[in-house]
């Protein structure tokens, strides 16, 4: 059973595309999250939603906007791509604003050419 | 602002030697520290979390500790085996409220049969 899951798993794309990344978790979890590794390994938050409520925004082109149509899923859409857009694009999730986080999905790998 | 550093970048040793992982963070009001596994094309798994009113933490062959006013914490990896290769990432939480982690870059595992 997979507890969060993404897909797609790869995504190559042009330039100045829009795209979309979606992240569905079967934990029952209330809070879900977007991170993105970089070329060098760096992990950073970008943004989290509680019950559909956007409770983390760090500073993240407003070309990125997250959608959470319900506490299950939380999806991930990129206007405008652009190179620096490439990177691994986690998606996780907790129950609660809890300060831990254990559940992860497999990732994204998106590549802007 | 808090940084995580983690040293060294990259490892390679024998089967069967025990090994040190370092991780260091800037600023000792965290809330938790979190030791992750990631393997290649994966997402992550968390291995171990200490909470700041903890010194150590302990799963198996793993333990993990943690030294707050210096602002460092070790995960210590005994009779290491091949299944062991990974990229090993330690995070901390500044707030019990959230799953906002602040990654390090993560020390790249590699053990040798």
């Amino acid at each position: 059973d997979t507890a969060v899951s993404q897909t797609p798993k790869y995504l190559v794309t042009q330039m100045g595309n829009d795209k979309s990344i979606k992240c569905e978790q079967n934990l029952g979890h209330d809070t879900m999250y977007w991170y993105k590794q970089d070329s060098k390994k760096f992990l950073k938050i970008m943004f989290s939603y509680n019950n559909k409520e956007l409770i983390i925004n760090e500073t993240v082109p407003n070309r990125f906007s997250p959608k959470s149509p319900d506490k299950a899923h939380l999806n991930l859409h990129i206007n405008s791509l652009e190179l620096g857009d490439s990177a691994v694009y986690f998606c996780a999730s907790s129950q609660g604003r809890v300060g831990r986080l254990e559940f992860f999905g497999p990732g994204t790998r998106l590549t802007v050419l | 602002k808090q940084e995580v550093t983690q040293i060294p970048a990259a490892l390679s040793v024998p089967e069967g030697e025990n090994l040190v992982l370092n991780c260091s963070f800037t600023d000792s009001a965290i809330y938790n520290l979190q030791w992750f596994r990631q393997d290649p094309g994966k997402g992550l798994t968390s291995l171990l979390l200490i909470q700041s009113s903890q010194r150590e933490q302990t799963s198996g062959r793993l333990n993990a500790s943690l030294d707050k006013s210096s602002g460092r914490s070790t995960l210590y990896i005994a009779a290491s085996q091949p299944g062991d290769s990974a990229t090993y990432l330690c995070a901390v939480n500044l707030s019990s409220n959230t799953g906002k982690l602040i990654f390090g870059q993560g020390t790249t595992l590699q053990v040798k049969p």
